[in-house]
Order: structure tokens, then sequence, then C-alpha cells
């Protein structure tokens, strides 16, 4: 079983929609979260981090973490078709430390 | 351009075949990593290196597989009589570890293997 679990989607919702993305992980030693975008044929892009559990708020994008679940979320408020991508959940134990990835999920935001 | 860079974009090789990638950093970072991504994963570890040090290799990173940083500057991961399991994009990152909370791993375009 993998670390780090995550639907591969494809989720595809209508321009507007909000987006919902999540992750599951197994490893009690992750403290930092974080999630990426990562455009075909791109590198990933970081969009957010959350530090151990909690909410985190960033224009149309919010994450939260629920440590006790080990359980981490994605909102994407009024989804626009340049949100079209694929979103990577990534954890680490230390700020420094390598990174393990969700599988990705690909996003497609309709007009 | 001031972001992580990654030459070559593409490489198409035969099996059996040696090749080498290079990543340059963003300039003063200390930190570089090195991922591979397959077709409908995520990136996964493989190396990092602490300027010209090499501190940590997963065991996905096999006898054939070499990184080095010389100088703690620009890094290059060779891959030695490759086989069609290699096929992947090959992505470098870089961060500037600090005493803050957080040091973000920026990722370069990646090299995209093709092993016929």
């Amino acid at each position: 079983q993998k670390e780090v679990e995550q639907d591969p989607g494809p989720l595809s919702v209508p321009e507007g929609a909000i987006v919902s993305l999540n992750c599951t992980y197994s490893n009690s030693a992750f403290q930092y979260f974080m999630w990426y975008r990562q455009y075909s044929r791109k590198g990933p892009e970081l969009l957010m981090y959350t530090y151990s559990s909690g909410n985190k708020e960033d224009g149309r994008f919010t994450a939260q973490v629920d440590k006790s679940s080990k359980y981490i979320s994605l909102f994407i408020r009024d989804s626009q078709p340049s949100d079209s991508a694929t979103y990577l959940c990534a954890m680490s134990a230390f700020s420094w430390g390598k990174l393990q990835f969700g599988a990705g999920t690909q996003v497609v935001v309709t007009p | 351009d001031t972001g992580v860079s990654q030459d070559p974009r593409h490489k198409i090789t035969k099996r059996g075949q040696n090749v080498t990638f290079r990543c340059d950093p963003i300039s003063e970072h200390n930190r570089l990593y090195w991922y591979r991504q397959t077709l409908g994963q995520g990136p996964e570890f493989l190396t990092y290196f602490q300027n010209e040090a090499q501190l940590e290799k997963s065991r996905l990173l096999s006898d054939r597989f070499s990184a080095e940083r010389p100088k703690g500057s620009f890094s290059t991961l060779e891959i030695q009589r490759t086989e069609q399991g290699d096929s992947a994009m090959y992505l470098c990152a870089s961060s500037l570890v600090t005493a803050s909370s957080y040091n973000e791993q920026f990722f370069g375009p990646g090299t995209r293997l093709t092993v016929l």
C-alpha cells in the first residue's frame, strides 16, 4: 500500500463550481502538507502548504489538514477553465525533506 | 529566467545506451533534489544534495544510476545501460534551506526520457 493515496480522477466540473480534492496517508511522521498543480508536460508548481493540522486559505484555494484522520483536502472555489490541470498532494516530515507525492488528480473545468 | 532549468527537455535512446541529464538550480539554492515521474503517477524521490554532498538516495536509485553535484552548483544524473522501464520524466527541484518555517522546492520543467 502506498504511503499517500489520491484518486486519479479525472474529475470534470462546470465552470464556477467548487472543486474538492483529497488525499489520505499512512505515515504519522508527516508534518508538512502541500498541494502542487501540474500542467501537461510541465513541472509541478506549489499552490499551498500547511504545517500540521488546520485550515489555510489563499484566494480561491482552501487547504485543510486533519492529522487525526490522516486526511487532507483542497477546495477550489469559482473554478475556471484555466484551473484544468493535475493536482498533486505531497507530504514531508521536515520542512526541507524529500516529498512523498500522491498519484495526482486530473481536473477538467468545462466552460 | 531565474527558475530551475533542465537539459535536454527530451531524450530518446536505445536500450543499453547511457544517458546524462543536467539540472541548473536557482542561483544560491543549497539543496537540490531529483525525482522521477511515470505516466499517471506522482513524482517519486530519487536523491538529494546539500551543496555538493549527496545526503540521501532512494532504493529506486539502482546501481545503474549516479548523480553528482560538483561544486554545489549544477547537478547531473546519469543512467547507464538504460532499460525500457527507465522511460519517465526526470524532475529536478531546488530549495534554499533556511531557518524559516518552510523551504519550498521549486521544480524544473523535467527531462522526458524514452527508451526504445
